[in-house]
């Protein structure tokens, strides 16, 4: 049993708002990620970490930002929130950046923006 | 540009019968490859991996088959079961070097296996 958490499960909220979003492991695993998805569609990397203090952005361009100041802690955050940005996404952790190691998910934010 | 092609939007088979789930990449640096199963509202969970130097890795009813000249993988779930019912998603990792080691996803399959 993977343990991931993110809060909150759905969030709808108004344009120009600022949001976080929450993800916590306690796992202790090292690398770390946001996905983002649309229905029908793939799972987008946006922004991954490879422990503390490291952030990198992934395949697919985010106006979102992230921090990593602590291992278990990954929050997101988007400082003013658009209609487009309405999506599923999704943290993800794993043990390192190599190696035969699955990646444990979140139950997932939806997001919608008014 | 797709790395990781799920060709099949949907695919539906009877309750007992067998379910298989395609998937192609591209990019010739993924080693490792693992199938993921998500329900609507949830995160995916992990099913199955495969690592390039098999051609199959076995885990209870399900089955993933790796040719790696055809850079075809496929989930094979016997028997199938109403609860199979979800989106298959197909992932794909380079460990050196091709992906930087970050999961590369398919756009998904739905499975519906009817009673």
């Amino acid at each position: 049993e993977a343990d991931i958490y993110q809060t909150p499960r759905y969030l709808v909220i108004g344009t120009g708002k600022k949001i976080t979003l929450e993800c916590s492991q306690t796992m202790g695993h090292d690398k770390m990620y946001w996905y983002q998805q649309d229905p029908g569609m793939e799972l987008h990397l946006i922004h991954y970490s490879y422990g503390v203090n490291s952030t990198e952005k992934g395949d697919l361009s985010s106006e979102s930002t992230v921090s990593r100041i602590r291992t278990e802690h990954f929050p997101l955050t988007l400082e003013s929130a658009r209609p487009s940005h309405t999506s599923q996404y999704l943290c993800a952790s794993s043990e390192g950046s190599s190696g035969n190691t699955e990646a444990f998910f979140g139950q997932g934010t939806r997001l919608t923006v008014v | 540009d797709q790395q990781v092609k799920q060709n099949s939007p949907s695919l539906s088979v009877q309750e007992g019968r067998i379910s298989i789930l395609n998937c192609d990449y591209t990019n010739s640096m993924f080693d490792y490859f693992l199938w993921y199963k998500k329900y609507p509202a949830e995160g995916p969970t992990f099913l199955i991996s495969i690592s390039s130097i098999k051609d199959k890795n076995e885990d209870g009813r399900f089955t993933v088959f790796l040719n790696k000249s055809a850079k075809h993988l496929s989930l094979h779930i016997v028997p199938s079961q109403p609860g199979d019912s979800a989106v298959y998603f197909c992932a794909a990792m380079g460990r050196y070097g091709g992906s930087q080691g970050n999961l590369i996803f398919g756009k998904g399959t739905k499975l519906s296996v009817k009673p």
